[in-house]
């Protein structure tokens, strides 16, 4: 594709709920990443992949959250039980190998109520 | 972990003059890649420019340019000419293979 794509776009939850949030990145990028940005702040990493594998969860910041890539290309980020602080822009970003240059999706806003 | 600082909330322009954003990033690597990433309002991040810390030369893309500073780990962009489309939060990031992000400049240009 053109570019990363992300869906939905805006995603209203009620507290408790389990939300997916998918990511389709430009096509033949080896790496994919997930970041959660608040209002106002600067990005922050949550989760890293090569093609299938998930090299690096380390910002993941609950056991409520969950990535999954299983075929190296499409990839969904699951929030179970959401809380009001999930609260956030989800962004995708995707790159050809680690360490090059990251392009970025629109995001998925995340409004819990 | 890597961590990025822009001291700098807010900058204003005037229209087709030049504005210069401060970034100083902590590592201990000697390898490594830094960015200039633009947000606009409608949220879409878009990459600006991008410096490879083994090159001397410092990055260049038509009226954006960095001054790089290896030694004393400070990465600025300067924005010639400024247009009204420049408006956004301008982030600076460092990357090994996951971006860290400082807390972000905005950008106003007066017409």
């Amino acid at each position: 594709g053109a570019g990363v794509s992300q869906s939905p776009r805006y995603k209203v939850a009620k507290r408790g709920q389990d939300v997916a949030l998918r990511c389709d990145p430009i096509s033949g990028h080896v790496s994919l990443f997930w970041y959660q940005q608040a209002l106002g702040q600067g990005p922050e990493f949550l989760t890293y992949f090569q093609n299938e594998a998930q090299l690096d969860k380390s910002g993941l910041p609950s056991d409520r959250f969950f990535a999954e890539r299983p075929e190296g290309s499409v990839s969904t980020l699951k929030i179970q039980r959401t809380q009001q602080e999930d609260s956030a822009v989800y962004l995708c970003a995707s790159s050809s190998t680690a360490g090059d240059t990251q392009y970025f999706g629109p995001g998925t806003r995340l409004t819990v109520l | 972990a890597q961590t990025v600082t822009q001291s700098q909330p807010e900058m204003s322009v005037q229209e087709a003059e030049t504005v210069t954003l401060s970034c100083t990033y902590d590592t201990s690597e000697s390898d490594y890649y830094l960015f200039w990433y633009k947000q606009p309002p409608s949220r879409q991040m878009i990459l600006v420019i991008r410096q490879e810390a083994y090159k001397q030369q410092n990055a260049t893309e038509n009226r954006f340019s960095v001054n790089f500073q290896k030694a004393a780990k400070s990465f600025s962009l300067k924005i010639s000419d400024s247009q009204l489309g420049d408006a956004a939060m301008y982030f600076c990031a460092y990357t090994d293979y996951k971006l860290s992000f400082g807390a972000g400049t905005t950008v106003t240009v007066r017409a």
